[in-house]
């Protein structure tokens, strides 16, 4: 089993509002990121948590909250966004933070912002 | 320089035939390969990874590992209508878990 499910699939929001992403997986995996993908673009790298610490943040501004409750779930808490912030927002697991291991994505969730 | 190249192609192809798609990568730090496949408006899927110098065969893909010239491919045999997709190669640093994507190559097998 390589599934990693995040839900919703489709969001739409308003610049004021506050909703969560949110994304989970069974497979034990310990390393969870957050991609954010414009159209005909690749995946650019957010958020990496190892062992539910957060060890990687490429510079993402505050108005995008990252949280690992436990090494299963990974969050999403946006906030006060813009219309450029509109894309998909993929998820992804690893198994062991550090060894290069295979990375697995969700389907990811196809935010709007109005 | 980009860290991960590709060609973005469009890469056409006829059905059958021999697809081959070339990534090359600038730090020679990089430890890990892997190929993707996303279709139109679905997320990647991971198709092929490879560590080694050297060829990696599952199924109908073969990656191929050149370290010395930091170049990486992938070749689809007997190419289907259902390989028409954008593929991502990616990379990772010795000890890292950020994954860096190149621009990724269109294919479009033609029946």
């Amino acid at each position: 089993d390589t599934e990693v499910t995040q839900t919703p699939k489709h969001l739409v929001m308003g610049m004021t509002n506050k909703k969560s992403l949110k994304c989970e997986q069974h497979m034990g995996h310990r390393a969870m990121y957050w991609y954010k993908q414009k159209a005909k673009k690749p995946p650019e790298l957010m958020f990496v948590y190892s062992y539910e610490k957060l060890s990687i943040n490429e510079s993402v501004p505050s108005r995008f909250s990252p949280e690992c409750p436990n090494s299963s779930l990974l969050n999403l808490h946006l906030h006060a966004l813009q219309p450029e912030d509109s894309a998909l927002y993929l998820c992804a697991s690893s198994q062991v933070p550090g060894t290069n291991t295979e990375a697995f994505f969700g389907q990811g969730t196809r935010l709007t912002v109005v | 320089q980009k860290e991960v190249e590709q060609n973005s192609g469009p890469l056409s192809v006829p059905e059958g035939a021999i697809a081959s798609l070339n990534c090359t990568y600038s730090d020679r730090g990089s430890q890990s390969f892997f190929w993707y496949r996303q279709y139109s408006g679905k997320s990647p899927e991971l198709i092929m990874f490879i560590y080694s110098n050297g060829d990696k065969e599952d199924g109908r893909f073969t990656a191929q590992l050149n370290k010395a010239s930091q170049y990486v491919s992938l070749l689809i045999r007997d190419s289907q209508p259902s390989d028409s997709a954008t593929y991502l190669c990616a990379v990772t640093l010795f000890g890292n878990e950020k994954l860096t994507f190149g621009t990724g190559t269109r294919l479009t097998i033609i029946p």
